[in-house]
């Protein structure tokens, strides 16, 4: 178990709407980042936070936002879905975030598939 | 654009064989290269990873080589067990980059 938490599971939706994903980082892990895994694409850098603040981004669309909250859980909201955004959605965490070589802890993923 | 190019897409060994999973990259920047091992339903986990000054790291059955040069480093299982069936991802990390995942190489070890 990585100590990182992603709700729900699953989350089966049409096109059009909005879902926000959830995720809580391993118990002092100040960066959270997401990723999206897709067949053809492998995973794919969305967005990084640390301690609440943007710290980088990545191939994240307009149509996906994310946050990081004061307790330090990140929601990711994808809106005016699309079929292509059926995929897995990765949270991860790390301790500080530095941008080399530190060790990410992924959670087991949102499955998300729009129909 | 794919900077890290991971292949084969999927490997079958048998038990005891060695599996070798290759990826290549382009920005001389990267300076960290980790490999990461993803089980079914689970997230990645970080297996072992390798910065450029040495060419080889080794941790139990997992060896990494890796090429400056060429700009290339490969992930080798000796004795290769059926438990370690899982999709293997190669990345990079360097400069202003986060990290970067190959496309994945799902491995099958046959008993």
């Amino acid at each position: 178990d990585s100590g990182v938490t992603q709700t729900p599971k699953h989350l089966i939706t049409a096109t059009g709407q909005r879902v926000t994903l959830r995720c809580s980082p391993r118990s002092g892990d100040l960066s959270v980042y997401w990723y999206q895994q897709s067949l053809d694409q492998g995973l794919q850098f969305l967005i990084q936070y640390y301690n609440g603040e943007e710290r980088a981004k990545g191939n994240i669309l307009e149509r996906f936002s994310a946050q990081q909250f004061p307790d330090l859980h990140s929601e990711l909201n994808l809106s005016s879905l699309e079929l292509g955004d059926s995929a897995l959605y990765f949270c991860a965490s790390s301790p500080l975030g530095r941008a080399w070589g530190e060790k990410l802890f992924f959670g087991s993923g949102t499955q998300l598939s729009v129909l | 654009q794919q900077q890290v190019k991971q292949s084969p897409q999927s490997l079958i060994v048998q038990k005891g064989g060695i599996s070798i999973i290759n990826c290549a990259y382009e920005n001389t920047a990267f300076d960290y290269f980790p490999w990461y091992q993803q089980f079914p339903g689970k997230g990645p986990a970080l297996l072992i990873a390798i910065r450029p000054d040495v060419s080889e790291k080794k941790e139990g059955r997992f060896t990494i080589s890796f090429n400056k040069s060429a700009k290339q480093f490969s992930l080798h299982i000796m004795d290769s067990q059926p438990g370690d069936s899982a999709t293997y991802f190669c990345a990079a990390q360097g400069g202003s980059e986060k990290l970067v995942f190959g496309k994945g190489t799902k491995l099958t070890v046959n008993p």
